[in-house]
């Protein structure tokens, strides 16, 4: 089946305490990318990475890396989050430019 | 001027009603078109992709005015399953273009 999977899917997690959430398409997808969702501003890029090596900033990449060393996973990592990263956030891929997006199911990330 | 725009409702309709959702884009090469729905803290799932020449999926239809640069998703006979939210999808570059989504409330 066709998927793109996020993990984990839900996390509560201390200030300061470095996490990777993963992300991986079945798909042989080019295009990969991260987005959060906060209530009432939709969804906003992280990171976005056109192929293998090929990552770059989107609108809100503070606190945010990314790597891109495999076609099919492009790991998100909070080196030391904060609570304002609090977030819904989701993986996505897409086969070309004008082609659809497939999502990963969200990750539902808590900083306390 | 945001790329993609979209009136975030919310719309609340009876059962059976018809609703039509617009969205504006701001750049004209835009070659690609979508409607996604997304669901309460759901992924997005793509609904339909947007032609040219308009097309129609059951009781969806979408259609696209390049001159005005906006594309405009109906839909017929109104169910409570349609309760999501709608998000318009101009992808240019690539990995952008989401519009914040219009929230759509069938009431029975």
């Amino acid at each position: 089946e066709a998927q793109v999977t996020q993990n984990p899917r839900y996390l509560i997690t201390v200030t300061g305490k470095k996490l990777t959430v993963t992300c991986s398409q079945n798909m042989n997808h080019e295009y990969m990318s991260w987005y959060r969702q906060d209530p009432g501003l939709g969804l906003r890029q992280i990171y976005y990475s056109m192929n293998v090596e090929v990552t770059d900033k989107g609108d809100v990449p503070e606190g945010y890396k990314v790597s891109r060393k495999e076609k099919r996973n492009f790991p998100l990592i909070l080196e030391s989050p904060s609570p304002n990263q609090t977030s819904l956030y989701f993986c996505a891929s897409k086969k070309g430019p004008n082609t659809e997006a497939f999502f990963g199911q969200g990750t539902r990330l808590t900083v306390v | 001027r945001k790329e993609v725009e979209q009136d975030p409702g919310p719309f609340n309709v009876p059962e059976g009603a018809t609703v039509a959702f617009n969205c504006t884009y701001s750049n004209s090469a835009s070659q690609s078109f979508f409607w996604y729905r997304q669901d309460c803290r759901k992924e997005p799932k793509l609904l339909m992709s947007v032609y040219s020449s308009g097309n129609e999926d059951g009781r969806f239809t979408a259609q696209l005015n390049r001159a005005s640069q906006y594309i405009s998703l109906l839909i017929r006979d109104s169910k409570l399953s349609d309760s999501a939210t709608y998000l318009c999808v101009v992808p240019l570059p690539p990995t952008r273009g989401f519009g914040a989504g219009t929230i759509l409330r069938v009431k029975s």
